[in-house]
């Protein structure tokens, strides 16, 4: 089958640097994706990696190794609104399903 | 501004209701989805459509039918509704040419 592994919670302070992992088992897929969803709100996309390598945008980037089933979420430059929740997800078939991971909290402490 | 719209922020119904949540998204996508969020289980998928008139079931259909008779529209129906029900309702869609899910703001249903 195809699972995912996050880790539950993660604390960080202002103006550090935070990396929230993903490590996955799956015997195929086109990407992984990272979605972020404040307390009450909806998920919202943040990225997509189909292939090897660091994708960055603004303080975000995403990274994804296929040869080691691994992929990380990089915040830099953390502000207390990046508070939230962050899901890995697997995009198992043109965008049509996703495979997510259970989350990871993210706590920005002053 | 593109989005997915739910038709309700936050719903009350009896049990043995038939409930009908609502899903607009003004995006043309041909694939939209409905998940439910529980405390510790993350997004389970319920159904999904990747086409007016077709469905198919995800993980979790059993208590629910949906319907896309418009493209724009995707409708989850709980055909009798229970508590184990009560839940936070996500509907999202998505397109062939792109990569990320655009999702409604959710419907919290209370089931009582």
């Amino acid at each position: 089958g195809q699972s995912l592994e996050q880790p539950s919670e993660v604390t960080a302070v202002e103006g550090a640097i935070v990396q929230i992992n993903c490590t996955y088992q799956t015997s195929g897929f086109y990407g992984l994706s990272w979605y972020q969803q404040h307390d009450g709100g909806a998920p919202t996309f943040l990225s997509y990696n189909a292939l090897d390598g660091l994708e960055e945008t603004g303080r975000f980037s995403s990274f994804l190794s296929r040869s080691d089933s691994y992929g990380y979420l990089l915040l830099q430059e953390l502000q207390m609104k990046d508070s939230a929740s962050y899901f890995c997800a697997l995009n198992a078939g043109n965008n049509r399903k996703l495979i997510w991971g259970l989350g990871t909290s993210l706590a920005v402490n002053p | 501004d593109v989005k997915v719209t739910q038709s309700s922020r936050y719903l009350v119904k009896r049990m043995g209701e038939k409930v009908f949540l609502e899903c607009v998204q003004d995006m043309d996508h041909e694939n939209m989805f409905w998940y439910r969020q529980d405390p510790g289980l993350g997004l389970r998928l319920i159904y999904f459509s990747y086409d007016v008139k077709m469905k198919e079931k995800g993980d979790i259909p059993k208590g629910y039918s949906v319907s896309r008779e418009k493209k724009e529209r995707f409708s989850l129906i709980l055909e009798s509704a229970s508590t184990n029900q009560t839940s936070m309702y996500l509907c999202a869609s998505s397109g062939e040419a792109n990569y990320g899910y655009t999702f409604g703001s959710g419907t919290r249903l209370t089931v009582v």
